[in-house]
């Protein structure tokens, strides 16, 4: 139990476009889900935090209208890069917990390129 | 903020050796878990530490808590190439589960 997928897997992209990357939680509803980004050899940075059906809590220093993320519902959240450029070309990985308070599960990250 | 060192940074041994990889705060964490990343792969959780002072086996991998919940240590017995990894230590924050990475462990063991 305690699954968690991203699509896609990868994805390379032109600038100026933007990405969509979603996250689910296969087998538990997840009432809460994190965004982390990963650059080469480096650990791992939270983005943000979403709640399923509240505005996601962004770190300081991330732009919220550039990194859009929807927590629909309790089993998917996605993270839109908006405008995307090479610099945000990383490794973006998710995680989900059933709530505050319990362990996250995480994706299998997603290698975003652009061009 | 709370921080989280974690030394070294990076790691070349032979199969075999023995290693220890520290993961320092100066804050107190409600636990402290630590993960294993393979490249291009999510991380995966290796072991969560609760109490002060605890210790856990995990195998050839002992994980320490320190007696005051800001520090931990992972040591590894013999070294296999398939310990080869990142390994990460997060501190959980004692408001909720919120993480707080360590900068990682690039552990890569030799045949």
């Amino acid at each position: 139990g305690a699954v968690v997928s991203q699509h896609p897997s990868w994805v390379i992209c032109k600038s100026g476009t933007s990405v969509k990357i979603e996250c689910r939680s296969l087998d538990f509803q997840a009432t809460t889900m994190f965004w982390y980004r990963q650059f080469p050899k480096q650990s791992l940075m939270l983005m943000a935090t979403s709640n399923e059906g509240s505005k996601a809590t962004y770190e300081q220093g991330v732009e919220k209208d550039k990194f859009l993320i929807n927590h629909a519902s309790l089993t998917l959240s996605t993270l839109t890069v908006t405008s995307a450029h090479p610099e945000d070309s990383s490794f973006y990985i998710c995680s989900a917990a059933r709530d505050r308070g319990h362990e996250q599960f995480f994706g299998p990250g997603t290698r975003l390129t652009v061009l | 903020t709370q921080l989280l060192e974690q030394s070294p940074q990076f790691l070349s041994i032979q199969e075999g050796e023995n290693l220890t990889v520290y993961c320092n705060s100066s804050s107190v964490f409600s636990s402290l878990q630590w993960y294993r990343q393979e490249p291009g792969e999510g991380p995966v959780l290796l072991v969560t530490v609760v109490t002060g002072g605890e210790v856990k086996k995990l195998k050839r991998l002992t994980f320490q808590f320190g007696d005051a919940r800001k520090d931990s240590s992972l040591h590894i017995t013999a070294a296999q190439p398939g310990d080869t990894g990142l390994y990460l230590c997060a501190g959980v924050s004692n408001a909720g589960n919120m993480l707080t990475f360590g900068g990682g462990t690039r552990l890569m063991v030799k045949p």
